[in-house]
């Protein structure tokens, strides 16, 4: 049972547009999420999070919408460059508490979406 | 940039012969994770330790297993090697909200990652 799902493999986006990428969820526990981007023979590294009291977190270029109700996150690249070609990972964590503050401990992944930004 | 390094960076072994693979960070973070990445299965948890001795199972932990010694080391073991797994595998960890840190809290930081071929 796949919770966290990205159902577009793959997305093409001319340099300068917006790219939007698309993640949903099922479990409903989950109250923090992040993107990761990930180039070939490189680890992910984190781009943008929101938490589930937000509805919208920018940095930059990139942006992340929550809509808790249908359980949907979206990120948007504005404008898109060719240096963001890469797959995108969309996270989600449910935030234990333990003794010494709170501590993401599990991260569960979608399986990614390919991003191709044509100059 | 996290301080993580993973060893080996690439290995083709053969099926039945024990592997070690190798995490280690320079900035004494309290959680680590295994991970292995798949096409068409995004990033699976395999095993993830929350302090020296401290480890829990993944959702992929089958055929696994870890030892944390150390603050600084991960230990990913496979026992006896087979093809299903051959992947490529990332160490990760997360930063505490307390201690030497300079990260938020709920976010995960990748390293390189090893490539594993198992024939």
């Amino acid at each position: 049972d796949q919770q966290v799902k990205q159902n577009s493999p793959s997305l093409s986006v001319q340099e300068g547009r917006i790219s939007i990428l698309n993640c949903d969820y099922t479990n409903s526990m989950f109250d923090y999420f992040l993107w990761y981007k990930k180039y070939p023979a490189e680890g992910p590294t984190f781009l943008i999070s929101i938490s589930s009291i937000k509805d919208k977190n920018e940095d930059g270029r990139f942006t992340v919408f929550l809509n808790k109700s249908a359980k949907h996150l979206s990120l948007h690249i504005v404008p898109s460059q060719p240096g963001d070609s890469a797959v995108y990972f969309c996270a989600a964590s449910v935030i234990e508490w333990s003794y010494s503050g709170a501590g993401s401990y599990q991260l569960t992944f979608g399986k990614g979406t390919k991003l191709s930004v044509i100059p | 940039d996290a301080g993580i390094t993973q060893s080996p960076r690439h290995k083709v072994t053969e099926t039945g012969t024990p592997v070690t693979l190798r995490c280690h960070q320079t900035e004494n973070h309290r959680y680590m994770y295994w991970y292995r990445q798949d096409p068409g299965h995004g990033l699976r948890l395999i095993h993830y330790s929350y302090g020296v001795k401290d480890t829990d199972k993944g959702e992929v932990s089958d055929g696994y297993s870890v030892s944390r010694s150390k603050t600084e080391d991960f230990l990913l073991t496979l026992e006896s090697a087979t093809s299903s797994q051959t992947s490529v595998y990332f160490c990760a960890i997360s930063v505490a909200p307390w201690g030497p840190s300079s990260g938020r809290p709920y976010e995960q930081y990748f390293g390189p990652g090893t490539r594993l071929t198992v024939t």
